[in-house]
C-alpha cells in the first residue's frame, strides 16, 4: 500500500529543535515531490514548502523560510523536517504529503503533534 | 492569492444535495482541489483540477467552477460525508500553495 508513515508526537520546550520524519512506502520514492504541511486551529493547513528527494531541491514558503530545514535520504525512503529554536506558536500537527500532478498532494501521513511548552 | 469558503459551516440531513463554495481573490485557472478531513485524521484527497474525481471517491462528490469561482457539490448526503471540506490552489512559479479555511459539514 503506498503510503507515508511519520514519527511520533513531540513535546519540546522554547528554543529547542526537533526532527520530524516522514517515510515511504511502496512506491519510488525520490521520483516524488514531498511537502510538509502544517495544521493549527488558528491558521488553518498552511503550506511550508516541498522538497524533491531525489537531489534534495527545496522549495520554502516566504512564511517559513529560515525557520524550518527539509532534508531527505532516498536509502531509506525518508524525508524530514527541522525545526530549530521552537516557539508556542510552532505548535501544531505537521504532515507530509505526496505531490501529485502540478500542485496536488494525494498521499498524506498520519501527521506528527507538536507541542511546544515550558 | 486568498481562497474564501462559504459556509464555514452546515448541518445538513441524511439525503440531502450540499454545496460548498470556494472564492479566490484572483483568477487561478483550473489549479483548483478539494480535500475531505475527518476528524483526528489526516485530510484525504478528493477532487483535482477542478473537476476530476480521485479514484475511489463516490461519484455523489463532483466539482465545478473557473476562473475565481469554484464548488463543491455532494447530491446525496451521507453520514459518512460528516467531516471538514478545504479547497486548495496552486502555482509553480514561484511555488505556491494556499488552502481555504475550510467547510465544516455536520449531519442533522
Amino acid at each position: 500500500e503506498v503510503q507515508l508513515v511519520q514519527s511520533g508526537t513531540e513535546v519540546a520546550k522554547p528554543g529547542d529543535s526537533l526532527k520530524i520524519s516522514c517515510q515511504g512506502f511502496d512506491y519510488k520514492f525520490s521520483n516524488y515531490w514531498v511537502a510538509w504541511v502544517r495544521q493549527t486551529p488558528g491558521k488553518g493547513l498552511e503550506w511550508m514548502g516541498i522538497i524533491y528527494p531525489r537531489d534534495s531541491d527545496n522549495r520554502y514558503s516566504p512564511s517559513f523560510r529560515g525557520q524550518v530545514t527539509f532534508s531527505a535520504d532516498t536509502s531509506i525512503n525518508t524525508a524530514y523536517l527541522q525545526l530549530t529554536n521552537v516557539k508556542a506558536s510552532d505548535s501544531g500537527i505537521y504532515y507530509c504529503a505526496r505531490r501529485y500532478g502540478a500542485g496536488a498532494f494525494d498521499i498524506w501521513g498520519q501527521g506528527t503533534l507538536v507541542t511546544v511548552t515550558s | 492569492i486568498q481562497l474564501t469558503q462559504s459556509p464555514l459551516s452546515l448541518s445538513a440531513s441524511v439525503g440531502d444535495r450540499v454545496t460548498i463554495t470556494c472564492r479566490a481573490s484572483q483568477d487561478i485557472g483550473d489549479s483548483l482541489n478539494w480535500y475531505q478531513q475527518r476528524p483526528g485524521r489526516a485530510p484525504k484527497f478528493l477532487i483535482h483540477a477542478v473537476s476530476t474525481l480521485q479514484g475511489g471517491v463516490p461519484p455523489r462528490f463532483s466539482g465545478s467552477g473557473s476562473g475565481t469561482d469554484f464548488t463543491l457539490t455532494i447530491t446525496s448526503l451521507q453520514p459518512e460525508d460528516s467531516a471538514t471540506y478545504y479547497c486548495q490552489e496552486y502555482d509553480n512559479l514561484p511555488p505556491r500553495v494556499t488552502f481555504g479555511p475550510g467547510t465544516k459539514v455536520e449531519i442533522k
